[in-house]
C-alpha cells in the first residue's frame, strides 16, 4: 500500500539547516510527484514545494531563497532542506503524493521546533 | 496567488443535522479545488476532488459542489466522527494554496 514517512531532527537551532527526508513505498518517484507543506501549530497548511516525476522542482516563492527539495530514486526517498531558520519556521512539516493537483496521501508529519 | 477563504470559521453542530461549509476563491480556480478533512493530530485526508467527485472509502455523506470561486462542502447527516477541520486546497495554479479551515464542534 502507499506510504509516506517523514524524519529528521525534532529541533534545530535558529540560523541553522533543516533537513528532512521523506520515504516512500507503494509507489514509484518517477510516476507520481511528491510534495512538502508545512503547518503552523493550530494553523493552516502552506505548500512548501515539489519534486516533480521528472525530477523537475518548483518552489513556493515564500521560501524559494532558502529551500531546496531534491531525490534519491534507487532509495525512494525525497529530501527537503532549509536554511536560516527562525522561530516562525517551527511546525509540522508533511510530505504528500501528489496526484495531478490534489494530495491523495500524506505522511504522519514530522514535528519541527526552532529553538536554542 | 490564489487566496481561499473559508467560512464559517467555526460552526457548532447537531448530529444528524446537514451542514454546509463555505470556501471562496480570489479568482477562478475552475473546478480544481479539493476539500481535506483533518483530526487533532492526524494528517489531512482527502474528501471530496474537483469540486464535486467522491473519494473511495468516504461516506457518502460528505459531497461537493461549486465552480469558478465558489464552493461548498456539505455534510448530510453529521456524526460525532465528523468534528474535525476542513479544509479546501486549489490545484488550478502554483503556489497551491489552502483555505484557514472550518472547524466543526458539538453544539
Amino acid at each position: 500500500q502507499v506510504q509516506l514517512k517523514e524524519s529528521g531532527p525534532g529541533l534545530v537551532q535558529p540560523s541553522q539547516t533543516l533537513s528532512l527526508t521523506c520515504t516512500v513505498s507503494g509507489f514509484s518517484l518517477t510516476s507520481y510527484s511528491v510534495h512538502w507543506v508545512r503547518q503552523h501549530s493550530g494553523k493552516s497548511l502552506e505548500w512548501m514545494g515539489r519534486m516533480w516525476s521528472d525530477g523537475d522542482t518548483s518552489y513556493n516563492s515564500a521560501f524559494t531563497s532558502r529551500l531546496s527539495i531534491s531525490r534519491d530514486t534507487s532509495k525512494s526517498q525525497v529530501f527537503l532542506k532549509m536554511n536560516s531558520l527562525q522561530t516562525e519556521d517551527t511546525g509540522t512539516y508533511y510530505c504528500a503524493r501528489n496526484r495531478y493537483n490534489y494530495f491523495d496521501y500524506w505522511g504522519q508529519g514530522v514535528m519541527v521546533t526552532v529553538s536554542s | 496567488d490564489v487566496v481561499l477563504t473559508q467560512s464559517p470559521a467555526t460552526l457548532s453542530v447537531t448530529p444528524g443535522e446537514r451542514i454546509s461549509l463555505s470556501c471562496r476563491a480570489s479568482e477562478s480556480v475552475d473546478t480544481y479545488l479539493h476539500w481535506y478533512q483533518q483530526k487533532p493530530n492526524e494528517s489531512p485526508r482527502l474528501l471530496i476532488k474537483y469540486a464535486s467527485q467522491s473519494i473511495s472509502g468516504i461516506p457518502s455523506r460528505f459531497s461537493g459542489s461549486g465552480s469558478g470561486t465558489d464552493f461548498t462542502l456539505s455534510i448530510n447527516g453529521v456524526e460525532l466522527e465528523d468534528l474535525s477541520i476542513y479544509y479546501c486546497q486549489q490545484g488550478n495554479s502554483l503556489p497551491y494554496t489552502f483555505g484557514a479551515g472550518t472547524k466543526l464542534e458539538l453544539k
